[in-house]
């Protein structure tokens, strides 16, 4: 147990659902992140969030919509998603975004499945 | 950018023995972090070692220690006594200093089977 909670644990979701993953930490973190883990692909970063402001978008598509309303909890909201958004959601978070030697913690995951 | 190379999609490892998982990476940066996370079945992602690139000796942590080699741009984990737990996918992961290069930057993983 790394101190990152991820809800659901899987998800499985229509194209014209609408959805939401949920992060939660309890280490006193200040930044937090989003990643998407597809099969055979490097982890892709999609946002950054540092003292709840959002620092980077890693040009991810509109229908992926973050939200951190304190340093304690990622949300991502999804809607109108496509067969390939299905992934790997993964949430982290560390003390601070600029600190380079840091580790990220890491959450186990939100399975995705677009149908 | 940045790029971090592992070359071999899957290995495997007889319990107690050891094995070298390799990782190559490219940047123009002098200073920067290495990172080798472990990822278990259970999807949570384990820092298991990291090495700062201005340090020359190799970092180690119990049985996990790197070969790491700043010319070559070479970054290798060494697993020494494999054990049932060390099953996993292992990322290997570079994150600069200078600006706007902080972010970590990840291989595709390779998958690690123990045979027992």
């Amino acid at each position: 147990e790394t101190g990152v909670t991820q809800t659901p644990r899987h998800l499985v979701m229509g194209m014209t659902n609408k959805k939401s993953l949920k992060c939660e930490q309890h280490l006193g973190h200040n930044a937090m992140y989003w990643y998407k883990q597809s099969a055979k692909k490097p982890l892709e970063l999609m946002f950054v969030y540092n003292f709840k402001e959002q620092t980077e978008n890693n040009s991810v598509p509109s229908r992926f919509s973050p939200e951190c309303p304190n340093s304690s909890h990622l949300f991502l909201h999804l809607h109108t998603l496509q067969p390939e958004d299905s992934a790997l959601y993964l949430c982290a978070s560390s003390r601070g975004r600029r600190a380079t030697n840091e580790k990220l913690f890491f959450g186990s995951g939100t399975q995705l499945s677009v149908l | 950018a940045q790029t971090v190379t592992q070359s071999q999609p899957e290995m495997s490892v007889q319990e107690a023995e050891t094995v070298t998982l390799s990782c190559t990476y490219d940047t123009s940066e002098s200073d920067y972090y290495l990172f080798w996370y472990k990822q278990p079945p259970s999807r949570q992602m384990i820092l298991v070692i990291r090495q700062e690139a201005y340090k020359q000796q190799n970092a180690t942590e119990n049985r996990f220690s790197v070969n790491f080699q700043k010319a070559a741009k070479s970054f290798s984990l060494k697993i020494s006594d494999s054990q049932l737990g060390d099953a996993a996918m292992y990322f290997c992961a570079y994150r600069g200093t200078n600006f706007g290069n902080e972010k970590l930057t990840f291989g595709t993983g390779t998958r690690l089977t123990i045979i027992p």
